[in-house]
């Protein structure tokens, strides 16, 4: 079956441009993670959709970063006005809720700022 | 807070070698516990995981055990290959409704 799928999978963007990230869960999946993967920074967590829950935020890291998800399914992380700061490999997963049920990951989006 | 903390990298082994990757963590309650492979370019993926104290997860030949008493879930595998080069990352899920919080991951090399 399908895995979890995002694009663009390589962005090349100018400094002060704004630029969107799509993610397209695992069909029936409904909790959603968009994560940062940053050279020697790790794995950064961004933003939890959960149903109809409120969205965790707590991992955004500036208001220039925003993200929605229409109809519990594909989401849209949106970052604006691009800092060189901000390029990095963004990741989304999907998963069934549950504490020990597997979340899995899409290949990435790696985003440049020149 | 939850946090997870790995020993620090990168590791180096030849092939055959015994690997020991260690991890420990903090958190309230009784987290799940996973291990997650990254492959050079390619995404991440679930390697083994454990849900409560005393399982031990496995897979590809690693194995590791949840031990509530000493905070911490190493990573093991008795013979290395040379295909096991990846990058792994240590993380936990404290409920059901909740992040995964990761570590800040180690880089495996194994050399023929």
């Amino acid at each position: 079956g399908a895995g979890v799928s995002q694009s663009p999978s390589n962005k090349v963007t100018e400094k002060g441009k704004d630029v969107e990230l799509r993610c397209d869960p695992i069909s029936g999946h409904t909790a959603l993670y968009w994560y940062r993967q940053s050279l020697g920074q790790g794995l950064e967590f961004l933003i939890y959709f959960q149903g109809n829950s409120a969205p965790d935020k707590s991992g955004l890291p500036s208001d220039r970063f925003s993200a929605e998800r229409t109809g519990g399914s594909v989401s849209t992380l949106t970052i604006q006005r691009t800092q060189q700061e901000d390029s990095a490999v963004y990741l989304c997963a999907s998963n069934f809720p549950g504490a020990g049920n597997t979340i899995y990951f899409g290949e990435g989006s790696w985003l440049t700022v020149v | 807070g939850n946090s997870v903390t790995q020993m620090e990298g990168p590791v180096t082994l030849s092939e055959e070698a015994f690997l020991t990757i260690n991890c420990t963590y903090t958190a309230t309650g009784y987290p799940s516990l996973f291990w997650y492979v990254q492959y050079p370019g390619e995404g991440l993926q679930l390697l083994l995981k454990a849900t409560k104290a005393d399982d031990k997860g496995s897979n590809k030949g690693f194995e590791a055990t949840y031990r509530k008493e000493t905070t911490s879930f190493h990573l093991e595998k008795g013979s290395v290959q040379v295909s096991d080069s990846a990058v792994y990352f240590c993380a936990l899920k404290p409920g059901a409704n909740s992040k995964l919080t990761f570590g800040k991951g180690i880089t495996l090399s194994v050399r023929p």
